[in-house]
């Protein structure tokens, strides 16, 4: 079963201009979760989208935005591109319930590394 | 669910075991996972606590004490493999399934 696949895999921008990082979760999740990694603040929310609809959001700009299709993929987009913005953009999915492990297990994928200049 | 506080760095040697803690806030805790991180790579589940005691998974094992606010990974008969970053992360209460609270890592290095 293929995992989840994020592309990307690495860009380079400069300060001003805008990226969208895709991300495709593991068949039948319908629940993705993106997550910002720097090595100052770790992992930190920045959305989660299910059933197309954006369900939490995390403490970010509005530069910041993102969206789930119908066949659950799902894009973000960072318009105007700051140095701070460089980061590991992880996506993750997962079944939205508690499994048999009595978790909602999310699974990650490698991430898109963006660096910004 | 915030405040996820664990050690930045540790060192062990192989066939050692090592003890990563982590402390939480426990007001709204509604379960604690623990995930491993090679570099470059995805974080991979490792394993969920809700309940107090300890869950053993082969060579890894994991405790929660909710009245403390404390979990740690137990690593045993460490391998050069294990070395890689250890992640905590918290489920808040009331929030939603995908949205973990994580701490910044404990960088394990495993030496032979």
């Amino acid at each position: 079963k293929a995992g989840v696949t994020q592309t990307p895999r690495y860009l380079i921008k400069t300060r001003g201009q805008q990226v969208t990082l895709s991300c495709s979760p593991i068949s039948g999740h319908r629940s993705v979760s993106w997550y910002q990694q720097t090595p100052g603040q770790g992992l930190q929310f920045l959305f989660e989208y299910f059933s197309e609809t954006q369900r939490n959001k995390g403490n970010f700009p509005g530069r910041f935005s993102g969206r789930q299709f119908s066949n659950s993929r799902s894009e973000m987009n960072v318009s105007t591109l700051e140095l701070g913005d460089s980061a590991l953009y992880l996506c993750a999915s997962s079944l939205n319930r508690w499994g048999p492990s009595g978790a909602n297990v999310l699974t990650f994928g490698a991430g898109s590394r963006l660096t910004v200049l | 669910g915030q405040n996820i506080d664990q050690p930045t760095e540790m060192t062990a040697t192989e066939g050692a075991i090592v003890q990563i803690n982590c402390t939480y806030q426990t007001s709204g805790f509604n379960g604690l996972f623990w995930y491993q991180q090679h570099a470059g790579e995805a974080p991979t589940f490792l394993s969920y606590n809700v309940l107090d005691g300890l869950e053993e998974k082969g060579r890894f094992s994991s405790f929660l004490s909710r009245s403390k606010g404390y979990s740690y990974l137990l690593l045993k008969e460490l391998q050069m493999k294990d070395s890689a970053s250890y992640l905590c992360a918290e489920v808040g209460r009331g929030s939603t399934l995908g949205r973990l609270y994580f701490g910044r890592g404990t960088q394990l290095t495993v030496w032979p």
